[in-house]
């Protein structure tokens, strides 16, 4: 049982253009999502994150949106860069576990076309 | 700092052999975690201690044994390795308390069994 999804195993965009990665949880006891990047032969490394009580986080020019309604979050990359071609996994974690466990999506590979 | 450490890099074992992966990190966090990440399958916990002195199964422990040594250092063991087992494997650290922190993750070992 997949209980963080990311429907898009790659996704490509144009330099200078807004990547938009997608990600759907369904265990509602999740409070607290974060995004990883990684580079091969390399380790995630975390990039943003976002608790439950907001609905939008900015950092220069990553900005997720949390949708909690529809179990349904969005990282932006503006404006998309060579350097941003990895893979983007999307993380979830519940309070209720005192916040120990990350529960992975399958990852998104995001390539930027120069 | 070197953060999270790993050793070794890469292995290649034969059905049956054992070996330990090592972890180290030098951030005083209080948490360690072990992932295995296979295509198509993002990350899965495989064990986790979030203290020193206790460890608890994540999602996917058989055929594994873990080691919490000391607040640094978190060891992962293949008893009698398999196939199946093959993988690239991350252990993590994270600062507890004061709110939530993000999960720091190593380079990763990848591990062929034959």
């Amino acid at each position: 049982d997949q209980q963080v999804k990311q429907n898009s195993p790659s996704l490509s965009v144009q330099e200078g253009r807004i990547s938009i990665l997608n990600c759907d949880y369904t265990n509602s006891m999740f409070d607290y999502f974060l995004w990883y990047k990684k580079y091969p032969a390399e380790g995630p490394t975390f990039l943003i994150s976002i608790s439950s009580i907001k609905d939008k986080n900015e950092d220069g020019r990553f900005t997720v949106f949390l949708n909690k309604s529809a179990k349904h979050l969005s990282l932006h990359i503006v404006p998309s860069q060579p350097g941003d071609s990895a893979v983007y996994f999307c993380a979830a974690s519940a309070r209720n576990f005192g916040n120990e466990k990350l529960t992975f999506g399958t990852g998104t590979r995001l390539t930027i076309i120069p | 700092n070197a953060g999270v450490t790993q050793t070794p890099k890469f292995q290649v074992l034969k059905t049956g052999q054992s070996m330990t992966l090592q972890c180290a990190q030098d951030m005083n966090h209080n948490s360690m975690y072990w992932y295995r990440q296979d295509p198509g399958m993002g990350l899965r916990l495989i064990y986790y201690s979030a203290s020193e002195g206790t460890t608890d199964k994540g999602e996917v422990p058989n055929g594994y044994n873990v080691s919490r040594l000391n607040k640094r250092e978190f060891s992962l063991r293949l008893e009698s390795a398999a196939p199946s087992q093959t993988s690239v494997y991350f252990c993590a650290s994270r600062l507890t308390g004061g709110g939530y922190n993000e999960q720091f993750f190593g380079p990763g070992t990848r591990l062929t069994v034959l």
